[in-house]
């Protein structure tokens, strides 16, 4: 168990609407990190928050967007989903805003299927 | 543009010999580098890394090579065990600046063969 929890594991809609994916990060930590994984393809980053304040911006499309809240758990949010954007999203966690010198811990995922 | 590659999607290994993954990249900006595995319906656990500062880290089975002429970098595990059948994912960072995120390769399937 990594101590990072995401919420829902499976996650099935329809095209066209809006879901929101739940992070909570390990005990402590104030990174967040969103990645999402399609098939056959490596993790691509998506957006990065730092306690509360977004820090980086990878891959993630103007539907999606992300919030950290005081609490330090992060939502991501996809609307208008489309078919393409079903994937493995992961969020992972680390105490520092950089990999250098600390590794990140990642949750198991949620499955979002579009159909 | 895929900065990280794993060229290899999946590698089958007799139980008791050594794997080699293998991973190159292209931005020489790159000074921190990861190893993550992953089993399915999990996510991805840190396994080792390596600093640009040096050539090889070892902890326990696994050992990372990097060569930074060559932008490559692999991991070994000596000796497989069929509980390391996963995928390993090679990752890599840049140091400092604003952005601090991984660039992830697409992952090599490793299958242990008892």
């Amino acid at each position: 168990d990594s101590g990072v929890t995401q919420t829902p594991k499976h996650l099935i809609t329809a095209t066209g609407q809006r879901v929101t994916l739940r992070c909570s990060p390990r005990s402590g930590d104030l990174s967040v990190y969103w990645y999402q994984q399609s098939l056959d393809q490596g993790l691509q980053f998506l957006i990065h928050y730092y306690n509360g304040e977004e820090r980086a911006k990878g891959n993630i499309l103007e539907r999606f967007s992300a919030q950290q809240f005081p609490d330090l758990h992060s939502e991501l949010n996809l609307s208008s989903l489309e078919l393409g954007d079903s994937a493995l999203y992961f969020c992972a966690s680390s105490l520092f805003g950089t990999f250098m010198n600390t590794e990140a811990f990642f949750g198991q995922g949620t499955r979002l299927t579009v159909v | 543009d895929q900065q990280v590659k794993q060229n290899s999607p999946s590698l089958s290994v007799q139980e008791g010999r050594i794997s080699i993954l293998n991973c190159d990249y292209t931005n020489s900006m790159f000074d921190y580098f990861l190893w993550y595995k992953k089993y399915p319906a999990e996510g991805p656990t840190f396994l080792i890394s390596i600093s640009s500062i040096k050539d090889k880290n070892e902890d326990g089975r696994f050992t990372v090579f990097l060569n930074k002429s060559a932008k490559h970098l692999s991991l070994h595990i000596v000796p497989s065990q069929p509980g390391d059948s996963a995928v390993y994912f090679c990752a890599a960072s840049a140091a400092g600046g604003a952005t601090n995120k991984l660039i992830f390769g697409t992952g090599t399937l490793l299958a242990v063969q008892p």
